[in-house]
């Protein structure tokens, strides 16, 4: 099973600034299996990047994502308030699995 | 527009029985296959389980193998996860997600199972 470990496990920026979430995984991944989701407080998920870089539909350009192998990275320019969320990478590989998570918050 | 509710939480003791259900709207839904993913209380995500668009095909997360059940109801446009032998760490929001590719495409507002004595 592929263990992915996201960090930092909270970032606080303040609006404006840019947020860079890293997601490593234990074995190489399929970019074309791996994506991000964000989660607001007592909301479900929402899928914002699959395919590793690819925005899902209705998701602003602030949002991108890049990386290949064993390391990924969500990154979110400009931050606004309702940026604040847990942000969750997440894997196939026979099986899925998600990363533990990293906290935005806005100050 | 996708549309799912999941019903059938509830308070259940350890051992026992809870069947939950997925409405599913807005989409084809004999076409797609269907995952549920649970969220423990302040906790992070873990997929339980799939099940193919035809039912043909299903797979579990090693905690809840043997004892839950995902099935479906195309001709209901919904989804099924019968629950056995509860535990307390089953404690959880369970969400039904529509499959895109790899992906969890759309989920649904999830429903709280709590296992307690």
């Amino acid at each position: 099973e592929i263990v992915l470990t996201q960090s930092p496990g909270t970032l606080s920026l303040s609006p404006g600034e840019r947020a860079t979430l890293s997601c490593r995984a234990s074995q190489t991944v399929s970019s074309s299996n791996l994506a991000w989701y964000q989660q607001k407080p007592g909301q479900a998920p929402r899928l914002l990047i699959y395919a590793a870089s690819s925005r899902a539909t209705g998701i602003p350009d602030r949002f991108s994502g890049s990386g290949s192998g064993t390391d990924f990275t969500l990154t979110i320019i400009r931050l606004e308030p309702e940026d604040c969320a847990v942000y969750y990478c997440q894997q196939y590989d026979n099986w899925w699995t998600f990363g533990q998570g990293t906290k935005v918050e806005i100050k | 527009q996708v549309h799912l509710v999941e019903s059938g939480g509830g308070v259940v003791q350890p051992g026992g029985s809870l069947r939950l259900s997925c409405a599913a709207s807005g989409f084809s839904f004999s076409g797609y296959g269907m995952h549920w993913v649970r969220q423990a209380p302040g906790k992070g995500l873990e997929w339980v389980a799939f099940i193919r668009y035809d039912g043909s095909n299903k797979q579990y997360a090693e905690s809840v193998k043997g004892r839950f059940t995902i099935s479906r109801d195309n001709s209901k446009n919904t989804l099924y996860f019968q629950m056995n032998s509860l535990r307390v760490e089953d404690t959880a929001v369970y969400y039904c997600a529509k499959k895109y590719s790899t992906y969890f495409h759309y989920w649904g507002q999830g429903t709280l199972v709590t296992v307690s004595s």
